[in-house]
């Protein structure tokens, strides 16, 4: 079955220090792809997404994302976390041949350190 | 764009009770999707509309939850006999349906729990 992991739980990072959150997708020839962050008891937010075109994306609140076929990864990254970073944050697909089902990985929850 | 508001924010009820959740999309947007997510998961896709059509069903989707979306603008989730498993974020999105990807925005959830 189609899937999106996400391989860490949870990430502590120092405030200032560089960040990435890992995310695979499990097939799809063409891979729609989205990073999304949940703050505590909040809906999620989009932070951005690729559907085709150059494979480094830039999202809102300085975050970028690269996709790469060969490694089926869809990496998230920032130069310089804030401690107002600190939430959960969900890869997701969507469902090969839907338009409207997407698939969810299961989240990172990232942790500034002071 | 005053972006996709649920309603309660938090519902705590017995089990066995009924439960009704709304879901105001934005205003422009044809597709509305509800999803659930327990702790430490991912939203999961329950169901969808386009306009006031019901097109897929999950099988997360027992006999005891019904949605509807009547006008083509709110969308209501009813949760028939709560069970203690029904506890969960209960999320509404919804989308403006072009071409083959939809961005979906998400409100900030129903936060159900069944005691």
């Amino acid at each position: 079955a189609q899937s999106v992991t996400q391989p860490d739980i949870h990430i502590t990072v120092s405030e200032g220090a560089s960040l990435e959150l890992r995310c695979n997708y499990s097939y799809g020839a063409t891979p729609y792809l989205f990073w999304y962050v949940q703050s505590p008891g909040q809906g999620l937010q989009l932070l951005l997404k690729y559907f085709s075109g150059d494979t480094l994306v830039q999202g809102i609140k300085g975050f970028e994302a690269e996709f790469k076929r060969s490694q089926s990864s869809f990496n998230l990254r920032k130069p310089s976390v804030h401690w107002s970073d600190a939430a959960e944050y969900f890869c997701a697909d969507f469902l090969t041949g839907s338009a409207s089902k997407i698939i969810f990985g299961s989240g990172t929850r990232l942790s500034i350190r002071p | 764009d005053t972006g996709v508001s649920q309603d309660p924010r938090h519902k705590i009820t017995k089990r066995g009770q009924n439960v009704t959740f709304r879901c105001d999309p934005i205003s422009e947007h044809n597709r509305l999707y509800w999803y659930r997510q327990t702790l430490g998961q991912g939203p999961e896709f329950l169901t969808y509309f386009q306009n006031e059509a019901q097109l897929e069903k999950s099988r997360l989707l027992s006999d005891r939850f019904s949605a509807e979306r009547p006008k083509g603008s709110f969308s209501t989730l009813e949760i028939q006999r709560t069970e203690q498993g029904d506890s969960a974020m209960y999320l509404c999105a919804s989308s403006l349906a072009t071409g083959l990807a939809n961005i979906q925005y998400f409100g900030a959830g129903t936060r159900l729990s069944v005691l």
